[in-house]
């Protein structure tokens, strides 16, 4: 399994300012992917992170409000933008391969929006 | 869309079995997975099952495949403190390089 780290592992942020989530991987990924999962609920995508393009949303949320970029096969990072107190959320990366069965996740970014 | 769902809570003795239950809509799941959640944890991936089988073993872990009802279940047996957790099951139409669409979580507590 990939070993995969993620920064900051926790932040408590002012409203209206933005933090940049990154996730490292010790291994080339096919696929890189960005969830959320708020307070007591599950876990939700955001996005898959593409190398080398725009990322690929899912519905609800936007880039405005998540960019994301993917500048190679093991690096991500995942901007929560103009903050608010509803974004504190664990948000979690994770990575897989388009040919295989698994996919493991980072330990997780646990954001406070104050 | 896709909808999975479990039940919120289990609590255990130590030493007694587990069984965490789930159940999901989307006939085109190909695979599920069960993770574990510890407390301030991120995801840690148990075990996951095909489409085409119907059990799979590993260790004190037995996970059960009901394609028909679409009803996937993990037992775990001998069950240990340390198995106190949030345990969620997941699918995917097409393995690990896709979107998993998650349950809701079941609490798992296990009492001496």
């Amino acid at each position: 399994s990939a070993v995969i780290s993620q920064k900051p592992s926790r932040d408590i942020c002012q409203r209206g300012t933005s933090l940049t989530i990154q996730c490292q991987v010790d291994s080339q990924v096919t696929m890189m992917f960005w969830y959320r999962q708020q307070p007591g609920q599950s876990l939700t995508l955001i996005a898959t992170a593409n190398q080398g393009s725009e990322a690929t949303y899912e519905s609800g949320f936007v880039i405005d409000k998540f960019p994301i970029s993917r500048p190679n096969l093991t690096f991500s990072t995942l901007t929560v933008s103009n903050m608010s107190p509803e974004d504190s959320s664990i948000y979690l990366c994770s990575v897989g391969h388009s040919n295989q069965e698994t996919q493991y996740f980072g330990p997780g970014t646990r954001l406070l929006v104050l | 869309g896709e909808d999975v769902e479990q039940s919120l809570f289990l609590s255990v003795r130590e030493g007694d079995s587990s069984v965490i239950n789930c159940t999901y809509t989307d006939s085109s799941s190909t695979y599920l997975y069960w993770y574990k959640q510890e407390p301030g944890a991120g995801l840690q991936l148990l075990t996951y099952i095909f489409s085409n089988m119907d059990m799979k073993q590993d260790q004190r872990l037995t996970v059960l495949l009901n394609k028909k009802d679409k009803h996937l279940s993990l037992r775990i047996a001998d069950t240990q403190t340390g198995d106190s957790a949030i345990y969620f099951c997941a699918e995917s139409p097409a393995g690990g390089g896709n979107k998993l669409t998650f349950g809701t979580g079941t609490q798992l507590k296990v009492e001496l």
